[in-house]
This record gives structure tokens, sequence and C-alpha cells, in this order.
């Protein structure tokens, strides 16, 4: 199985903060890789898939790089409606699996 | 609007049998891909199960492999998930999930339902 391991396990961060969260594979996916956010008791949202590309209706402050088995996500100017927790998940090879999570919050 | 709403979860002792359903609305479900992925309580996502377009072909984690079924009704554009020999791991909110693609070989999840709790308990 691939392992995600996402880094880190938490973040604080004030308003208009640039927040980068990191992903790595324990194996090249090939940029088969896809970040979601998930709100405090709400479902997953999709943000960002094959890396880099932005869902159709994600802000623009939201961006993902990287490429082999290194990842990121970034957003910048941080707003307040972004505290969440945010998962990777590769999807290269089954089973398919997501990093532990980055739990977002303000500071 | 694409719409996935789960049912059929709650509580069930070990052992037994519980089987989950996804009406799907929105889109036409005969052309994606859909799955089935969990959430332990305060727990990070776990992926349980895949199947293509038609249903020819599925996929599942180890741990459920043997236990759970997927499947799916393009007629009533519903997915399944009939679970098995239920153990107490198995407690999660278990969410429907869209896959971008048919054959679901490469793909990533572009639409979540809201969630159904099973409590495998005695």
């Amino acid at each position: 199985d691939i392992r995600m391991t996402q880094s880190p396990a938490s973040l604080s961060a004030s308003l208009g903060e640039t927040v980068n969260i990191e992903c790595l594979a324990s194996e090249d996916i090939y940029s088969d890789l896809a970040w979601y956010q998930q709100k405090p008791g709400k479902s997953p949202q999709l943000l960002i898939y094959n890396a880099n590309s932005l869902q159709n209706g994600v802000p623009s402050r939201f961006s993902g790089s990287g490429s082999g088995t290194q990842y990121s996500l970034k957003i910048n100017s941080l707003q307040s409606e972004d505290v969440a927790t945010y998962f990777c998940q590769q999807y290269n090879n089954y089973p398919r699996t997501f990093g532990g999570g980055t739990k977002l919050e303000l500071k | 609007e694409v719409q996935l709403v789960e049912s059929g979860g709650g509580l069930v002792q070990p052992g037994r049998s519980m089987k989950l359903s996804c009406a799907a609305s929105g889109f036409t479900f005969s052309n994606y891909g859909m799955a089935w992925v969990r959430q332990a309580p305060t727990k990070g996502l776990e992926w349980v199960a895949t199947i293509s377009y038609d249903g020819s072909s599925t996929y599942y984690r180890d741990s459920v492999k043997g236990r759970f079924t997927i499947s799916r009704d393009n007629a009533k554009s519903t997915l399944y998930l009939q679970m098995n020999s239920l153990r107490s791991e198995d407690t999660a909110t278990y969410y429907c999930t869209r896959a971008v693609t048919m054959m679901v070989i490469i793909d990533y999840f572009d639409y979540w339902g809201q969630g159904v709790m099973v409590t495998v308990s005695s």
C-alpha cells in the first residue's frame, strides 16, 4: 500500500497569513494526488486534483504543487472560512490512501 | 445539482449484517464510477470500496474484502454497500462518493454525500 504522510498534523495561523501543508507519498504517485477540505461536522470537499488543478468553484487562494513523492497545498491570505481539516489522497494505485489530515485553526 | 443521499445506517451487533444505500441525483449516474469512504469517530478518511460505471469492476480494501460487497442499480441511480460479519472496527461514518471516471482506474472523488453513521456494538 502507498503510505501518505501529511505534515504538520495541526497548524495555527492568523487571518491573511499564507499556509503550507505537505504530503509525502511512500512511492512515486505521478501527480495522482487530490486535496480535500473537511469543515467541522461536514463532508469532505474536493479542492485540488492532479496535484495542481483547482476544482471548479474553489477560491483561487488555494493552490497545489509537487511531483513524484512530494506534494503541497498552499493557502494564500487565510480566511476564517478556511478553518478545517485538510486531507491528501493518492489515486495512482489501489488501495486508495489518504493522509492523516492537517487540522487548521486560527491563531 | 449533484446530490448523494445515504441511508441504512444505525446500531448493529458484531457479526451481524447491514446494507447501506446511496440515492444519486443531478447527474447521469450510469456514466460514473462510485465509491464508499469511511471515517471513524475523530479519525481520518479511509477508502472502503469502488465500483466502475457498469458494475463490471470492483475494488476493496483488504480489511473488508470477503465481508463487504459494493453494487449498483443504474436504473434506480442507487449505490449499495452490503456489509456482513461486522466488527467493532467498522464503526464509522460512511460516505458515498462520485468518482470522476467511468472505469475507476485513475480517479478521485468530486462529490460526497452527507454520510451515514454505522455503529457496531453489542
